[in-house]
């Protein structure tokens, strides 16, 4: 099974900056890696599929980069509506479909 | 407009079973793989199972292996998850979730999920 660790578990951002958020696999997964956010209540959104390649309608502000081992989803510039949990999920190894644990962004 | 709707969840004793069901609209379902995620209260997310587009290929996660089932409807938009011998750490909410077209296995639509808690 391929473990996916994800870093920080907690993130502080001011609205307006950056954000940086990372994935770590196991072992490689290529390409295969999805990126998704939770708000409070909701079910999880698709964001990033293929490590770099936003879904419809996700912002441009949004972006994935990485392979193998190593993956960042980065946030230029944090609306509110970005506050949120972000998960990584790999599948090119499966079953199991694994998820990382989430990081949590919150308002500074 | 894809939706994935999902019912059937609720308050179980432990032993127990319940059959979860989602019905999708918006989109045409024979032509996509689907799954179950559940998610634990204040955890993170748990693949569950997984079913191909006509059922050749079906695919379970170790802790529910032996006790779930996972099917389909396609004549009938449906997706299901049949849950015996029930546990306390089953205890989450269950998200139906579609499989996008172009790799299968990344979910790009999601239901809002129902809740089953497990507890005598």
């Amino acid at each position: 099974e391929i473990v996916m660790t994800q870093s920080p578990a907690t993130l502080s951002v001011s609205p307006g900056e950056r954000a940086t958020l990372s994935c770590r696999a196991s072992q490689s997964v290529r390409s295969n890696l999805a990126w998704y956010h939770q708000k409070p209540g909701q079910a999880p959104r698709l964001l990033i599929y293929g490590a770099s390649t936003r879904a419809t309608g996700i912002p441009a502000r949004f972006s994935g980069s990485g392979s193998g081992t190593e993956f960042t989803l980065t946030i230029s510039s944090l609306q509110s509506e970005d506050f949120a949990v972000y998960y990584c999920q790999q599948y090119n190894n499966w079953p199991p479909l694994t998820f990382g644990g989430g990081t949590k962004v919150e308002i500074k | 407009e894809v939706q994935l709707v999902e019912s059937g969840g609720g308050l179980v004793k432990p032993g127990g079973s319940l059959r979860l069901s989602c019905a999708a609209s918006g989109f045409s379902f024979i032509s996509y793989n689907m799954h179950w995620v559940r998610q634990a209260p204040g955890k993170g997310l748990e693949w569950v199972s997984s079913i191909r587009r006509t059922s050749t290929n079906i695919y379970y996660a170790d802790s529910v292996k032996g006790r779930f089932t996972i099917s389909r409807d396609n004549a009938k938009n449906s997706l299901y998850l049949q849950m015996n011998s029930l546990r306390a750490e089953d205890t989450a909410v269950y998200y139906c979730a579609r499989g996008s077209l172009l790799s299968d296995y990344d979910l790009d639509y999601w239901g809002q999920g129902t809740l089953v808690t497990v507890s005598s």
